[in-house]
């Protein structure tokens, strides 16, 4: 059964301050996977989604690297703001039947 | 872009009964709708899968005849919690595949008293 670990469970940064987002997954036969935003009480938003045959994706002051064979990817965020402030969460997907298996997420707090 | 409804936005009830939450997908057909729980800092856990007109596919651990799932159109997916107690409070959220991509809606907040 795939297990999704984000690290940290919560971070609190400065504004202006880079953010780092990790997420390890235990089984790398992963088809996709998918960095979302959740706000407090709100659903999901789609941020950034790598296939398994990719490195990376780019969005504006987001990027999000995949190493497939060591089971971990990772969320960059620029010039943090306060309206960064929310649950980032990471999922994987084994196949393109969209099924996803989440990490708890990370709550990220921006101080301005 | 495409848009996923979900209703209502939140509920509360007594102990015992019935809640129906409806996900609709507003302006495309959703070959597939899945339902997600989420406790309080947890993460998402997948409940359900459900085909247009056929039957769901529930994962393990969920309790089919205690969350039941009606898929009668490509556009809309209903989850019926049945004989609600306290434990089935929480934070439901479906998600709905078309166009090549997955949409999700923006959840329903169930607090059973």
């Amino acid at each position: 059964k795939q297990e999704v670990t984000q690290i940290p469970a919560a971070l609190s940064v400065p504004e202006g301050e880079n953010l780092v987002l990790n997420c390890s997954f235990t089984d790398s036969a992963i088809y996709n996977l998918q960095w979302f935003r959740q706000d407090p009480g709100k659903g999901l938003t789609s941020l950034l989604l790598i296939q398994s045959s990719q490195r990376e994706q780019t969005s504006g002051r987001l990027n999000a690297s995949l190493d497939k064979s060591s089971g971990r990817s990772t969320l960059y965020i620029a010039a943090s703001q306060p309206g960064d402030s929310a649950t980032y969460l990471c999922a994987v997907s084994p196949s393109n039947d969209y099924k996803l298996s989440f990490g708890a997420g990370t709550t990220v707090t921006v101080r301005a | 872009g495409a848009v996923v409804s979900q209703h209502p936005s939140w509920v509360i009830c007594k102990s015992g009964t019935s809640v129906k939450i409806e996900c609709r997908s507003l302006d495309f057909q959703a070959t597939t709708m899945f339902w997600y729980r989420q406790f309080p800092k947890q993460s998402l856990m997948l409940m359900a899968t459900s085909n247009e007109g056929s039957k769901a596919t529930y994962e393990q651990g969920v309790e089919k005849d205690k969350f039941l799932i009606n898929h009668a159109s490509l556009t809309l997916s209903t989850l019926t919690v049945t004989s609600a107690h306290p434990e089935d409070s929480s934070f439901y959220i479906c998600s709905a595949s078309g166009l090549g991509t997955q949409y999700f809606g923006p959840g329903t907040r169930l607090l059973v008293l």
